[in-house]
């Protein structure tokens, strides 16, 4: 199956700090690339969805300027959660699809959990 | 918005026995993806499903897609602790609440 890294797997940050998130996908291109965070015992809340090359589309609610998406080529995207609070800590989690299968097809990385003190 | 509801939402179970779980919507979709997710991981993709009235097996697993494409059902036969986990549906990149299964050996 496709494979997709997320680093780091965990970071812990003082409030008011950037955190930086990657997600690469390594055996394939990824044309589109999502991030979703996830509650403790909670399903996943898409954030955005972004396109190689593009402005990520984010979800309702979601504030764009404070969850940077950057998705610069078809093998990573990015992640920046600037100034963060404590009410951000969460687990992080992107996905890959690639045009080559079905597009609704995801291909999930490992996950990141920040904890915002 | 296209919601998808998942049940039970919990199920305990003894090593095996034989469950099913349920992923429902008012929407049509042109596929389902059924994921299993362990704790402090990221979701695998167990199948997809496309065509309606579609049944895919996988080992012990067996996914059906309803007639209307509107629901699916993932079945476990004899289940084993190693199943544990939490079963999520998804359509058009959007989660159903999941279900938590717990196999006692």
């Amino acid at each position: 199956g496709a494979v997709v890294s997320q680093h780091p797997s965990r970071v812990i940050c003082k409030s008011g700090t950037s955190v930086k998130i990657e997600c690469r996908s390594l055996d394939f291109q990824a044309t589109t690339m999502f991030w979703y965070r996830q509650f403790p015992k909670k399903s996943l809340m898409l954030m955005a969805t972004s396109n190689e090359g593009s402005k990520a589309t984010y979800e309702q609610g979601v504030e764009k300027d404070k969850f940077l998406i950057n998705h610069a080529s078809l093998t990573l995207s990015t992640l920046t959660v600037t100034s963060a609070h404590p009410e951000d800590s969460s687990f992080y989690i992107c996905s890959g699809a690639t045009s080559g299968r079905s597009y609704n097809e995801q291909f999930f990385g490992p996950g990141t959990r920040l904890t915002v003190l | 918005t296209q919601l998808l509801e998942q049940s039970p939402q919990f199920l305990s179970i003894q090593e095996g026995e034989n469950l099913t779980v349920y992923c429902n919507s008012s929407s049509v979709f042109s596929s389902l993806q059924w994921y299993r997710q362990e704790p402090g991981e990221g979701p695998v993709l167990l199948v997809t499903v496309v065509t309606g009235g579609e049944v895919k097996k996988l080992k012990r697993l067996t996914f059906q897609f309803g007639d209307a494409r509107k629901d699916s059902s993932l079945h476990i036969t004899a289940a084993q602790p190693g199943d544990t986990g939490l079963y999520l549906c998804a359509g058009d990149m959007r989660f159903g609440a999941g279900t938590r299964l717990t196999v006692k050996p």
